[in-house]
């Protein structure tokens, strides 16, 4: 595709679901970001993946949130037993290579009630 | 204290005015660095990177202090589209999967 694909766009989940969040990132890119932007704040990193591989995981808030991209190009993040906390925008980004500009989707919008 | 610190603003300023961001990076060891621009319920898009010796592109100019571990966003001639918040981002290793954003500084320019 032209960008890079999320779905869904807006998600609300009870307190206690489990959601999955599904990006697409451009085709051929290596590099893989996941970041959590809550309101008035500035994205934070979550995980890292190169290629099939996740090289980093350090920001993933808690071991309810699990990210995979199995075969090197679209990535799942999957929170379970959702907070409230958990609200905020799920922004997935890649690249080429690692020092490549980030290409961010427009992420998907989670709000947990 | 956080990683990459910015005055949220809002700045508000009329059409043509100059307007300058600064933000500063508490770790010295930071790589390379960038400025974001991100527009209302959007994703975040690449408006430059900044180099040790300054650049500019077109009416934004783009500094950094390493120093004093600060980094500048200069837009001269502010037109209404300039309207956004833009994100100070640096990056922590060479191998770029270290980037830190700050929370933004909020422009609105008005006519």
């Amino acid at each position: 595709g032209a960008g890079v694909s999320q779905s869904p766009r807006y998600k609300v989940a009870k307190r206690g679901q489990d959601v999955a969040l599904r990006c697409d990132p451009i085709s051929g890119h290596v590099s893989l970001f996941w970041y959590q932007q809550a309101l008035g704040q500035g994205p934070e990193f979550l995980t890292y993946f190169q290629n099939e591989a996740q090289l980093d995981k350090s920001g993933l808030p808690s071991d309810r949130f699990f990210a995979e991209r199995p075969e090197g190009s679209v990535s799942t993040l999957k929170i379970q037993r959702t907070q409230q906390e958990d609200s905020a925008v799920y922004l997935c980004a890649s690249s080429s290579i690692t020092t490549d500009s980030l290409h961010f989707g427009n992420g998907t919008r989670l709000t947990v009630t | 204290r956080k990683e990459v610190e910015q005055d949220p603003g809002p700045f508000n300023v009329p059409e043509g005015a100059t307007v300058a961001f600064n933000c500063t990076y508490s770790n010295s060891a930071s790589q390379s660095f960038f400025w974001y621009r991100q527009d209302c319920r959007k994703e975040p898009k690449l408006l430059m990177s900044v180099y040790s010796s300054g650049n500019e592109d077109g009416r934004f100019t783009a500094q950094l202090n390493r120093a004093s571990q600060y980094i500048s966003l200069l837009i001269r001639d502010s037109k209404l589209s300039d309207s956004a918040t833009y994100l100070c981002v640096v990056n922590l290793n060479q191998a770029g999967t270290a980037l830190i954003f700050g929370k933004g500084t909020t422009l609105s320019v008005s006519s």
